[in-house]
């Protein structure tokens, strides 16, 4: 079915510490998976996205891992910032343009 | 800021009623997204335009119907609001094409509040 999970709804990290945002999916079928940012008060950002057929890619700061033996996402964010405090969405592509979203998963950062 | 105007920012009425949201994509894109986000069911996709023509539908209630217009501006009417209504509405917007749709640039939302 259509269905993208997080496992975690909250995670809290250090300052300077990585942080990994982990995201479970159902749908085989899709030929991407999505993350986006949301900060407080504001629309979803996109980050990075990750072909079916790759499992890893990097971007800045960020690295997503997929896992399509256990239909396993994750979001690595590198030393992470105050910036970085946000809801993160995984979201895989059904079809040409649907969008299916998780539930999100809140980082918080300690100072 | 993602380039994507909504307006207005926020809305409240009663049930029962009917409101438009409205919504100007970027500069040049041709393809506009209508989403509902709500505590209990997340982000879901509502439809999509693409150049003045449905192209994909998903969660829409009947009594929810959009249009994206000549000049690529979109609006989505909400009719015999219910309380379960009460949400932000995101629209967004991506370039033509293939792996763009993965980035796709969302406004800020309109708050809708039904009473």
């Amino acid at each position: 079915g259509e269905s993208v999970g997080l496992h975690l709804p909250t995670l809290s990290v250090q300052e300077g510490d990585n942080s990994i945002i982990n995201c479970a999916y159902s749908n085989s079928a899709s030929d991407y998976f999505i993350w986006y940012k949301q900060e407080s008060g504001k629309g979803p950002q996109f980050i990075i996205d990750i072909r079916s057929n790759m499992d890893k890619r990097q971007g800045q700061r960020v690295t997503v891992l997929l896992n399509k033996t256990v239909k396993h996402l994750s979001l690595q964010i590198a030393a992470t910032q105050p910036g970085d405090s946000a809801v993160y969405f995984c979201a895989e592509k059904l079809g040409a343009q649907k969008l299916v979203f998780g539930q999100g998963t809140r980082l918080t950062i300690n100072p | 800021d993602s380039g994507v105007t909504q307006t207005p920012k926020h809305l409240i009425t009663a049930t029962g009623q009917r409101v438009t949201l409205r919504c100007s994509p970027r500069s040049g894109d041709l393809s506009v997204y209508w989403y509902q986000q709500s505590l209990d069911q997340g982000l879901q996709f509502l439809i999509q335009y693409y150049n003045g023509e449905e192209r994909a539908k998903g969660n829409i209630l009947e009594r929810f119907s959009a249009q994206q217009f000549p000049d690529l501006h979109s609006e989505l009417n909400l009719s015999s609001l219910e309380l379960g209504d009460s949400a932000l509405y995101f629209c967004a917007s991506s370039p033509v094409g293939g792996r763009s749709y993965n980035e796709q640039f969302f406004g800020p939302g309109t708050r809708l509040t039904v009473l």
